[in-house]
């Protein structure tokens, strides 16, 4: 089945310790990127990436670092998370040239005390 | 820069209505897609329609329908004959395609009544 896993689902962390979302996609996608969903803004662009190796900043990268090492995974890594992190993530992945709609993860949602 | 604007936060209509969802959008880039994604209660975020930035034709599939205008960079978005299911959260997007960067609209809640 094509699809896009996120995990984990759910997080809970405190302040300052550092953590790793995954994503991974199975449809050999070009493109991958990562977003925040917060109450009345929207998606928000963190990361995104056009290929291996590849990675440019989003609209609201800062406290953030990705990598993409492989073309299936696009890890979201927050090495000193704080409370205004604190929000529903979302990974997709699009295939360029197609169409360059995304499909999206089923979400992460981090809380961070 | 790019900017994607809804400006209805929130509609509500009775079953059978038809609805539109307006969006509005800024680009300097001459190449880009324009999207509308769903969002219902459950959380996931599911790709509706699109449209190329060279293709303004106008296109209906089922009981969606859009309206693509350059001159005023809008693109809108109409359900007809609206049912309870179709109640989520609505998304405007547009990708600039040489770059990758995607930029969503504030989305607008969309309630059906029965």
């Amino acid at each position: 089945e094509a699809q896009v896993t996120q995990n984990p689902r759910y997080l809970i962390t405190v302040t300052g310790k550092k953590l790793t979302v995954t994503c991974s996609q199975n449809m050999n996608h070009e493109y991958m990127s990562w977003y925040r969903q917060d109450p009345g803004l929207g998606l928000r662009q963190i990361y995104y990436s056009m290929n291996v190796e590849v990675t440019d900043k989003g609209d609201v990268p800062e406290g953030y670092k990705v990598s993409r090492k492989e073309k299936r995974n696009f890890p979201l890594i927050l090495e000193s998370p704080s409370p205004n992190q604190t929000s529903l993530y979302f990974c997709a992945s699009t295939l360029a040239g197609v169409g360059y709609e995304q499909f999206f993860g089923p979400g992460t949602r981090l809380t961070v005390l | 820069a790019q900017k994607v604007t809804q400006a209805q936060t929130e509609i509500s209509v009775v079953e059978k209505e038809d609805v539109t969802l307006d969006c509005v959008y800024e680009t300097r880039d001459t190449t880009y897609y324009l999207f509308w994604y769903k969002q219902p209660p459950s959380g996931e975020l599911v790709f509706l329609i699109r449209r190329n930035s060279f293709d303004e034709q106008n296109e209906i599939s089922g009981r969606y329908s859009w309206n693509f205008q350059k001159s005023t960079s809008s693109f809108n978005f109409t359900i007809t004959a609206s049912q309870v299911v179709d109640s989520a959260v609505y998304f405007c997007a547009l990708t600039n395609t040489n770059a990758g960067k995607s930029t969503f609209g504030d989305g607008t809640t969309l309630t059906v009544k029965p």
